[in-house]
């Protein structure tokens, strides 16, 4: 167990509806990172958030959106959901104190759009 | 453009065989390199890192792998497979020289490791 905790688990949505994921980071971490696993692929980076901003993003549309709040949470928005939006989402949250700092992923939240 | 190429989208061993798992990438610059592994309904864990230290590099569960740079190369391996290593295996590398978390993880699209009894 990591300590990145991320709700819900699963999530079903409809074509054209919005969605909020939320990722709780490793205490200590002020750095969340998103990503998306689509079925059978690898992980593909959306945004990074440092200390409440936006601190890198993929390459991902407008209406992937995010927050960082003070406590180092993190929440992902999805507006306008399109049926290729169906992925597991990850959440990695990493201290940058220094040279290297990993990541550390929570388990997820698969969400299924119809 | 950094990306990461893995060989074999299946590799299927027996127990007590050794395992390979290969992966190439492409940088630009020095990059830092990990293997990571992700069991079916749980979060990636990270397995190693080659962050411009040594070029064999050992990690977790007696997993190692090296970095050979005139090969562009970073292949897993471990010499005695167990059941309890099956599960999807990526390698991923960070297009800054800093671990990952001031930039992005670029994953290859990983290996599922079967391990036969």
């Amino acid at each position: 167990e990591t300590g990145v905790t991320q709700s819900p688990t699963h999530l079903i949505k409809t074509r054209g509806q919005q969605v909020t994921l939320r990722c709780s980071s490793q205490s200590g971490h002020n750095t969340v990172s998103w990503y998306q696993q689509a079925l059978g692929q690898g992980p593909q980076f959306i945004f990074q958030y440092y200390r409440e901003e936006e601190n890198g993003r993929g390459n991902f549309p407008p209406r992937f959106s995010g927050l960082q709040f003070p406590n180092y949470s993190s929440e992902l928005n999805v507006n306008a959901l399109e049926l290729d939006d169906s992925a597991l989402y990850l959440c990695a949250s990493s201290a940058r104190t220094g040279v290297y700092n990993e990541q550390f992923f929570g388990p997820g939240t698969r969400l299924t759009v119809l | 453009a950094q990306s990461v190429t893995q060989l074999d989208s299946h590799v299927s061993v027996s127990e007590g065989t050794p395992v390979l798992l290969r992966c190439n990438y492409s940088s630009s610059y020095s990059p830092s390199l990990f293997w990571y592994v992700q069991h079916p309904n749980k979060g990636l864990q990270l397995l190693l890192k080659y962050t411009s230290a040594a070029t064999l590099v050992k990690g977790i569960n007696g997993f190692e792998a090296e970095f050979k740079k005139s090969e562009t190369s970073f292949h897993l391996t471990k010499p005695s497979a167990h059941m309890s290593d099956a599960a999807e295996y990526f390698c991923v590398v960070s297009p800054m020289n800093y671990g990952g978390s001031q930039g992005n993880l670029i994953f290859g699209k990983g290996t599922k490791l079967s391990v036969k009894p």
